[in-house]
């Protein structure tokens, strides 16, 4: 199957910094990726749709100016978690769908802001 | 919007027997039903998904049934085996290529 890789697999921050996490698509090429993010012991929430060459569109409720989103090639989307609080923390994952036939997941980013 | 929910939120089997996870959507025009399966810090593993004009699909041990009138599907896992303990999610969407709405999961145990 396709291969969607995500950077980094764990990362600590301090509160108020920024935190970039990577998006791959390594063997297709992806219009269209989701992030979402999911709290321990709970669900995926779908956060925003990112299309290149375009602006994300958001879920509602989810603050596009705290979660910054850039897909600027086919192969590489980035979310930006910006001035970060503890209430961040979670397990971010993307996903993309090569062929409109399955979606394939990344390894997710587990963020911890402390 | 699509709300998928999911029942039981635990189960718990002894191996061997058979457990169903149960789901329902909200949204008509949903078509494609992945069922995932994630392991605590992984990604979700697809295990079989159904789209609306299928009424049912097994692989192996694992099957899953669509009622697209009452809007509800379930997934069969027989002869469990403790491997198979995980969550499941359930999920909706218009489409594959589409976002995914999940149900809230089951945390399945399957105890020797």
């Amino acid at each position: 199957g396709a291969v969607v890789s995500q950077h980094p697999s764990w990362v600590i921050c301090k509160s108020g910094t920024s935190v970039k996490i990577e998006c791959r698509s390594l063997d297709f090429q992806a219009t269209t990726m989701f992030w979402y993010r999911q709290f321990p012991k709970q669900s995926l929430m779908l956060m925003a749709t990112s299309n290149e060459g375009s602006k994300a569109t958001y879920e509602q409720g989810v603050e596009k100016d705290k979660f910054l989103i850039n897909h600027a090639s086919l192969t590489l989307s980035t979310l930006t978690v910006t001035s970060a609080h503890p209430e961040d923390s979670s397990f971010y994952i993307c996903s993309a769908d090569p062929e409109n036939t399955e979606a394939f997941f990344g390894q997710g980013t587990r963020l911890t802001v402390v | 919007g699509e709300n998928v929910e999911q029942h039981p939120s635990t189960l718990s089997v002894q191996e061997g027997d058979s457990a169903v996870i149960k789901c329902t959507y909200s949204d008509s025009a949903s078509n494609y039903f992945p069922w995932y399966k994630q392991e605590l810090g992984k990604r979700p593993q697809l295990i079989i998904d159904i789209r609306s004009n299928v009424g049912e699909k097994k692989d192996q041990r694992i099957a899953v049934t669509l009622n697209k009138t009452a809007k509800h599907f379930s997934l069969h896992i027989t002869e469990t085996q403790p491997e198979d303990s995980a969550v499941y999610f359930c999920a909706a969407s218009e489409n594959s290529g589409y976002a995914l709405n999940f149900g809230k999961g089951t945390s399945l145990l399957v105890t020797p």
